[in-house]
Parts: C-alpha cells; sequence; structure tokens
C-alpha cells in the first residue's frame, strides 16, 4: 500500500526566506506526482502536476522535483511571502493507480 | 470560471436522515471523485467515476452511493447519516482517466455534522 509522508507538519518562517517542503513514497512505481495548496476553509488547489519522465516543474516562485528512486519530492518556494501561508500537500497515485495518496501535509506560517 | 460547484456548504443531519451532496463542473472533465477529509486522517477516496456511465469504489464506500447523473454531474448520497460521516466532503474532476487520475480539481467543500 502507497504511504505518503510529509515533514515536517509544520512550518513557520519570516517573510522572505526561501524554504523547501518534503513529500516522500514508499511505491517508487509513479506515474505522477502532485501538488496542492489548502487555505482555511477551502478546498484543494493544484499548484504542480510531475511526470514521471520529468525531475522538475516551475510555476512562479514554486519548484517541485520529483526523484522516483529515493521516493522523494521538494517543493522549493523562493522569496515567500504571507499569502503563502497554507498547507501544502502532494499526492501520488497507489499502487493500483486507481486513486491517489495523499500526505497529511505540511503548515506553513510565513510572519510578515 | 466557475470549476467545480458543490452544494450545500453546511449541512447538520440527524442520525438515520438521508442526504444528497451535489457536485457539478464545468470543465468537459471526463473523470471525478468525491473525497472526504478527517482531522488525523488526511484526504481519503469514497467513490470515482473514471468517464460517464461508470463508478467504482474509493477506499471508504462503506454508507456512501453516488450517480454520475451525467458527464457534468456527481452526487454523493448518504442514505442513513451516522456520526462517523461527520467530515468535509470534497468533489474533484480530471479532464482524464489514463492509467489513473490526471490533474484533479476540487470544489470548495461541504461542511457536514451528524448529531
Amino acid at each position: 500500500k502507497q504511504e505518503v509522508t510529509q515533514i515536517p507538519a509544520a512550518l513557520s518562517v519570516p517573510e522572505g526566506e526561501n524554504l523547501v517542503l518534503n513529500c516522500s513514497f514508499t511505491d517508487s512505481a509513479i506515474y505522477n506526482l502532485q501538488w496542492f495548496r489548502q487555505d482555511p476553509g477551502k478546498g484543494l488547489t493544484s499548484l504542480l502536476l510531475i511526470q514521471s519522465s520529468q525531475r522538475e516543474q516551475t510555476s512562479g516562485r514554486l519548484n517541485a522535483s520529483l526523484d522516483k528512486s529515493s521516493g522523494r519530492s521538494t517543493l522549493y518556494i523562493a522569496a515567500s511571502q504571507p499569502g503563502d501561508s497554507a498547507t501544502y500537500l502532494c499526492a501520488v497515485p497507489s499502487g493500483s493507480a486507481r486513486q491517489l495518496t495523499f500526505g497529511s501535509g505540511t503548515q506553513l506560517t510565513v510572519l510578515p | 470560471n466557475a470549476g467545480v460547484t458543490q452544494t450545500p456548504k453546511f449541512q447538520v443531519l440527524k442520525t438515520g436522515q438521508s442526504m444528497t451532496l451535489q457536485c457539478a463542473q464545468d470543465m468537459n472533465h471526463n473523470s471525478m471523485y468525491w473525497y472526504r477529509q478527517d482531522p488525523g486522517m488526511g484526504l481519503r477516496l469514497i467513490y470515482y467515476s473514471a468517464s460517464e456511465g461508470t463508478t467504482d469504489k474509493g477506499e471508504v464506500p462503506n454508507g456512501y452511493n453516488v450517480s454520475r447523473l451525467n458527464k457534468r454531474e456527481f452526487s454523493l448520497r448518504l442514505e442513513s447519516a451516522a456520526p462517523s460521516q461527520t467530515s468535509v466532503y470534497f468533489c474533484a474532476s480530471s479532464e482524464k482517466w489514463v492509467a489513473g487520475p490526471g490533474e484533479l480539481f476540487f470544489g470548495e467543500g461541504s461542511r457536514l455534522t451528524v448529531l
């Protein structure tokens, strides 16, 4: 069974800092990995989708990397802003590829 | 752009009552999903519909039924609500099913409390 772990569970940083969020998964036979953002009381917003053939995907100040062999992905946020405060979740397909398995998320607070 | 729309946003039920959560997407997506999100349990798939006319069970289907009414709409029904079904329910959609779900787009959620 696919298991997804996100460390740390919570992170607080001052504005302007560059930061890295981590996601690890147990079954490396995945065909993609997705990063989401969730604001309090809201739904999930897709940030980046990395296909298994890609090593990186970038969108604005966000950069996600994928290392299938080690079962790890990182989300890099450059020049963090208070508006980046949210919970960030990663998700990968399960071994059967019939559903996604989500991590429990990293709650990020960017202090002004 | 409406994206994925869920109704109602909030609902309080008594044990044993029934209700249906409605979901509609306007992105012409083929696949639709229902998840529940609980503290400490994360997001778990209840049911999904890979394409119009098909539905399949996810990780936690017990106590729920679904209907893929047409390509746009996917409803979730609780026939006899239980306190354990108190949760936040999310509908999601993806453009296509290629060996599994593609990029997911979520609704804002429906917050259900069962007393």
